[in-house]
């Protein structure tokens, strides 16, 4: 089955600075790939998801950008601000039942 | 903005009890899913519907697990008899079909003594 992996594991940024969050998977049949932002006692939340058709897509300050060749993929956060500050999951899914698996997480500190 | 809606926030109980959880996703949504989210941990599907059938349940654990989506609305997870290692955050989630985004709901934190 598919397997999601994260890293770093935790990303300490200072304000106004740049993010970058890097996702590996392992099954090429991989076609869709969500970000979540997770806040503390709170369910994940979809901040931007990017299908396999493309290799790059923007929403503000965020953009997630796809190498299927490598089999990876990135969220990028720019001008970081301390609201920012939560565990962001990546996940992936062949689209087949649209089961989605999940990397471990990595926990976003920005500081003020 | 329509949200996923799931009951109770926070559940304690005793190891060997019973214990059930609600989930009523947003409106329209066809797919509801279900979701086990150990501290520290990606959530992990534990059981997907399609309207009131059950699409995925490979990974729920049967001989004291279920799940039902009767009407194909709103859901109820199950656990009996609960142990320890079932302490985790229990998510739902919904979207318009399977090949959609799928929206969470806050979850249920439950914790076995």
């Amino acid at each position: 089955g598919e397997n999601v992996e994260q890293h770093p594991s935790t990303l300490s940024v200072q304000e106004g600075d740049s993010a970058v969050i890097k996702c590996t998977y392992s099954d090429s049949a991989s076609n869709y790939f969500p970000w979540y932002k997770q806040e503390l006692g709170k369910g994940p939340q979809l901040i931007i998801d990017i299908r396999s058709n493309v290799g790059e897509k923007k929403d503000q300050r965020i953009a997630v950008t796809l190498n299927k060749t490598a089999k990876h993929f990135s969220l990028h956060i720019t001008e970081t601000q301390p609201e920012d500050s939560a565990v962001y999951f990546c996940a992936a899914s062949t689209g087949a039942n649209s089961k989605l698996t999940f990397g471990k997480g990595i926990t976003l500190s920005v500081r003020p | 903005e329509a949200e996923v809606a799931q009951s109770p926030r926070y559940k304690i109980t005793e190891k060997s009890q019973a214990v059930a959880f609600w989930c009523d996703p947003i409106s329209g949504h066809a797919t509801l899913y279900w979701y086990r989210q150990i501290l520290g941990q990606g959530p992990e599907l534990l059981v997907q519907f399609q309207d009131e059938s059950v699409v995925d349940d490979s990974q729920l654990p049967k001989d004291r697990f279920s799940a039902e989506r009767l009407k194909g609305v709103d859901s109820t997870l199950k656990i009996q008899p609960a142990e320890l290692g079932d302490s985790a955050m229990y998510l739902c989630a919904s979207s318009p079909g399977p090949e959609y985004e799928q929206f969470f709901g806050p979850g249920t934190r439950l914790t076995v003594l």
